[in-house]
């Protein structure tokens, strides 16, 4: 049964530290995304890569956050400095292109982030 | 821009049916899901419809209107377990916007005994 996978599953830091997370796509699947969830915001996507190329980033502050796909199997979300107000649930999900159903995310576990 | 509403909360009897609705305005239009999200888990997903019309899946039924910008997530037969958040989520038109979901904020619907 494959799985989107991401590490850490829970994280707590302090306002200004660095914090990276970790998604492992679906093997085969070439498009993943990034996501943050909030009770106030709802689900917003941060960034969108299609073979390991950034698409649309245009939802993350690009002054502190950053993600990356070093390899196919790999992506990565990085926020220096952290803030209080990065305190969510961070999902990474990955798919296949195209138009049809067989499109849809599968979402990973999810990173759920607690800025002090 | 896309805009997408849909009820914050529903309240349903175990073996009812629920309806619920999803309106959305959107600069391209190129399919609309259905995900379901139990709290503290991430979403899964439900349905999935690009043309107009009712789409069956057991106890789940999706339907679209592309001219009205509407849909609705029919849930029958009722069980505790539905008891989730619903996400509709819009996917827009090439080439600006491939693949990429604009979610609404969600329909937490409780489901009573």
């Amino acid at each position: 049964d494959a799985r989107v996978t991401q590490t850490p599953r829970h994280k707590v830091t302090e306002m200004g530290q660095e914090v990276t997370m970790r998604c492992q796509p679906i093997l085969g699947h070439n498009t993943v995304f990034w996501y943050r969830q909030t009770m106030m915001q709802g689900l917003e996507l941060l960034a969108y890569f299609r073979n390991r190329a950034p698409l649309d980033d245009s939802g993350m502050p690009k002054d502190r956050f950053s993600a990356e796909m070093p390899d196919a199997t790999l992506a990565t979300l990085k926020i220096q400095p952290s803030e209080p107000r990065d305190s969510a649930v961070y999902f990474c999900a990955s798919g296949r292109p195209g138009t049809d159903p067989e499109s849809e995310q599968y979402f990973g576990p999810g990173t759920r982030l607690t800025v002090t | 821009g896309q805009n997408i509403d849909q009820p914050t909360e529903m309240t349903a009897t175990e073996g009812a049916i629920v309806q619920i609705n999803c309106t959305y305005q959107t600069s391209g239009f190129n399919g609309l899901f259905w995900y379901q999200q139990h709290a503290g888990e991430a979403p899964t997903f439900l349905s999935y419809n690009v043309l107009d019309g009712l789409e069956e899946k057991g106890r789940f039924s999706s339907f679209l209107s592309r001219s009205k910008g509407y849909s609705y997530l029919l849930l029958k037969e009722l069980q505790m377990k539905d008891s989730a958040s619903y996400l509709c989520a819009v996917r827009g038109l090439p080439p600006s916007n491939t693949g990429k979901l604009i979610f609404g904020q969600g329909t937490t619907l409780q489901v009573k005994p």
